[in-house]
């Protein structure tokens, strides 16, 4: 069973602030799919990266995959409030697969 | 407008009162799947459905059943629910397996006391 890892559980941050988010498999993804929810709401997906080392730009988000397709990160720029949510991170294979989440608050 | 629905939102039972949570979409999709969702634990798939009358187990199927008639509902049952099934669950619904996108409902909170 593949384990996903993400990193750090919480993080809180003052609005204009840079974050980054980790992820980290314990097996090579097949693809990685990231998603945000919004409380009271279901995942809503932002990216998916398939490609070894491959980068993705959404807005102020920016997406990295690893060379070995084991990790990814997610770096937002100049955070804003409405970036508060928690962020997922996925293996999409023959069935979706997550990890915990990383609570990210954005403080006006 | 695309979506996913599921009814009820909200759900407070008594442990062995049989229910059912509905979902359905209105996107043809062939691929609908339930999740439940702890604090800590993060979303774990119960059932999934490749497309009508094919169904299989996810990571926590036990005490839950499903069933696929139609293409567009998936229709989550707890035969006798127990306290430990108390969680958020998502029904959610893609063109396929693989990378595509996943499209989520808006979650049943479920109470089993």
């Amino acid at each position: 069973t593949q384990l996903l890892e993400q990193s750090p559980q919480f993080l809180s941050i003052q609005e204009g602030e840079n974050l980054t988010v980790y992820c980290n498999s314990s097996s090579v993804f097949s693809s990685l799919q990231w998603y945000r929810q919004e409380p009271g709401e279901g995942p809503v997906l932002l990216v998916t990266v398939v490609t070894g080392g491959e980068v993705k730009k959404l807005k102020r988000l920016t997406f990295q995959f690893g060379d070995a397709r084991k990790d990814s990160s997610l770096h937002i720029t100049a955070a804003q409030t409405g970036d508060t949510g928690l962020y997922l991170c996925a293996d999409n294979d023959y069935k979706l697969s997550f990890g915990a989440g990383t609570t990210v608050t954005v403080r006006a | 407008e695309a979506q996913v629905t599921q009814n009820p939102r909200y759900l407070i039972t008594v442990t062995g009162k049989k229910l059912t949570v509905t979902c359905s979409q209105n996107m043809n999709h062939e691929y609908m799947s339930w999740y439940r969702q702890d604090p800590g634990l993060g979303l774990r798939q119960i059932y999934y459905s490749m497309n009508v009358e094919v169904t299989d187990k996810g990571d926590v199927p036990e005490g839950y059943k499903v069933s696929r008639k139609e293409k567009r509902n998936f229709p989550l049952i707890l035969e006798s629910p127990s306290p430990n099934q108390t969680s958020l669950y998502f029904c959610a619904s893609s063109s396929g397996q693989g990378s595509y996108e996943q499209y989520f409902g808006p979650g049943t909170r479920l109470t089993v006391t």
